[in-house]
C-alpha cells in the first residue's frame, strides 16, 4: 500500500519559473523524503526533513513539513529543463526501515 | 564502483520460469532494501536485510520470492514459476545505516525490468 499521496500528478511549467510539489501521509512518520526519477532510471535522494523540522533548504530546493496537516510541500525555484522527472515523496515510519513512496508527480519543464 | 549496481538491466522470462536479479550495493551499506515498481507507480517494498540478516520481508507478494543476503554483501532476489504479474522494475537501494532516529537516505540502483511474456 502506498502511503504518500502527491498532487498534481502532472505539472509542466515553462523554464524559470517555480514548481510546487505537494505530498500528503496518512501516519505519523520519523521523516519524509523527496526522490527524483528521471525515465528509465533509479531514484535520486534529493532532501529529507526529520518529523520534528518545518523547513529546510538545499540549492534551488525547498521542503516544507506540517506534521499536524500530514502533508509537505517541494519547491524547486528557477526550474530547469534538466528539472523533467518523476517526484516521488516516501515516508519513514516507526520501527520500520522501509520506505513508504506515492505514486508520483511528473514534472515537465518546457525549455 | 561508486553506486549500487544491479544486473541484469532488462530480462525476459516465459511464464513459469525461474529468475534471479542480482544487486551490489555501495561497499560499506549495511542496510539493503529491495522494491518493486509497477508502471505509472512509485516504488513499493519488498524485503530489507540488515548485514546478512532478512529483518522484513513482509512486501514479498507471495512464496514465490525469494531474497537473500549471505555474506552480508550483494543480494539475489529470487522470482521462481514467474507470472505476468510479476513484470516491473526491480529496484535495490543501499544505506549506511539505519533505525529509529535515523536519517540516512537510500541510495537505488538502477534497477532491473522484468518482462514475463
Amino acid at each position: 500500500s502506498q502511503q504518500g499521496e502527491e498532487d498534481p500528478q502532472a505539472l509542466s511549467i515553462q523554464e524559470g519559473e517555480n514548481a510546487t510539489m505537494n505530498c500528503s501521509y496518512k501516519t505519523s512518520i520519523n521523516n519524509l523524503q523527496w526522490y527524483r526519477q528521471n525515465s528509465g532510471r533509479g531514484l535520486v535522494h534529493l532532501i529529507l526533513i526529520r518529523s520534528n523540522e518545518r523547513e529546510k533548504h538545499s540549492g534551488r530546493l525547498r521542503v516544507t513539513l506540517d506534521t499536524s496537516k500530514k502533508s509537505s510541500s517541494l519547491l524547486i525555484t528557477a526550474s530547469r529543463a534538466a528539472d523533467t522527472a518523476s517526484y516521488f515523496c516516501a515516508t519513514l515510519t516507526g520501527a520500520n526501515s522501509k520506505l513508504t513512496f506515492g505514486k508520483g508527480i511528473t514534472l515537465s519543464v518546457r525549455p | 564502483g561508486a553506486g549500487v549496481s544491479q544486473s541484469p538491466r532488462y530480462k525476459v522470462a516465459k511464464r513459469g520460469q525461474d529468475v534471479a536479479l542480482r544487486c551490489d550495493p555501495i561497499s560499506g551499506h549495511v542496510s539493503l532494501f529491495w522494491y518493486q515498481q509497477a508502471l505509472g507507480q512509485g516504488p513499493e517494498f519488498l524485503t530489507y536485510f540488515q548485514n546478512e540478516a532478512q529483518l522484513d520481508k513482509s512486501g514479498l507478494p507471495s512464496d514465490r520470492f525469494f531474497a537473500e543476503r549471505p555474506e552480508g554483501s550483494v543480494s539475489t532476489l529470487k522470482i521462481q514459476r514467474t507470472q505476468q504479474e510479476d513484470s516491473a522494475v526491480y529496484l535495490c537501494a543501499s544505506s549506511f545505516s539505519t533505525g529509529l532516529l535515523s536519517s540516512y537516505e537510500q541510495y537505488f540502483g538502477p534497477g532491473t525490468r522484468l518482462t514475463v511474456t
